[in-house]
């Protein structure tokens, strides 16, 4: 069964710091991995995917994520950190046990960017 | 643009009452889910639904029940509400299969008094 662990459920960095947002999946297949983000009391909206091919994914707002099979990583970095991007972030793995396209969701790792 | 659309942003009910929320998306998508979200606890999935009048449940379904009698529109019931439903619901959409990931709706945040 597929799982989604991220480490650190609150991070903080200051205005212009690297983001770096850990995500580890457990799957049993080639998975198909998730970035979302949440600000407050909204819904969740896509950052960025994996599926196939290149391993280094862009996503909007300047973010970006690597799959790495070997490390069963799937981390979220962003070079400079800016204030709007103070939120909750949501790693998720696809459940490919059904194909019916159900995701996984890891707990979810708040970001606050300090001045 | 696509959207998913959630009735109410916010709510209020009292223990006991039967709420409907509801959940409409206007991309033709086969598969919507229910899910609450809260703190600490992130994401767990109540029911979702792959067709029209098909319905499974998630992880987390005593108290709810859903129909599906369209395809657009999927609505979560809490037959007898609790205290302990007080939360975040979210609502998502995808096409069938597992590399698109969903759209979410903007949430509905219930609080039963």
């Amino acid at each position: 069964a597929q799982s989604v662990t991220q480490l650190g459920s609150h991070v903080s960095v200051s205005e212009g710091a690297l983001v770096l947002l850990r995500c580890n999946y457990s799957s049993s297949v080639p998975p198909y991995l998730f970035w979302y983000v949440q600000y407050p009391n909204q819904g969740l909206q896509l950052l960025l995917k994996y599926t196939t091919g290149a391993t280094l994914v862009k996503g909007i707002n300047g973010f970006e994520a690597e799959f790495k099979k070997s490390e069963t990583s799937f981390h979220l970095t962003k070079p400079s950190a800016h204030m709007s991007d103070a939120a909750e972030y949501f790693c998720a793995v696809s459940d490919r046990s059904n194909q019916g396209g159900k995701l996984i969701f890891g707990q979810g790792t708040e970001l606050s960017v300090k001045p | 643009d696509v959207k998913v659309t959630q009735s109410s942003r916010y709510l209020v009910k009292r223990t006991g009452e039967k709420v409907f929320l509801e959940c409409v998306q206007d991309m033709d998508h086969e598969n919507m889910f229910w899910y609450r979200q809260d703190p600490g606890l992130g994401l767990r999935l109540i029911y979702f639904s792959y067709d029209v009048k098909m319905k499974e449940k998630g992880d987390i379904p005593e108290g709810y029940s859903v129909s599906r009698e369209k395809k657009e529109r999927f609505s979560l019931i809490l037959e007898s509400a609790s205290t302990n439903q007080t939360s975040m619901y979210l609502c998502a959409s995808s096409p069938p299969g597992e590399a698109y990931g969903y759209t979410f709706g903007s949430g509905t945040r219930l609080t039963v008094v």
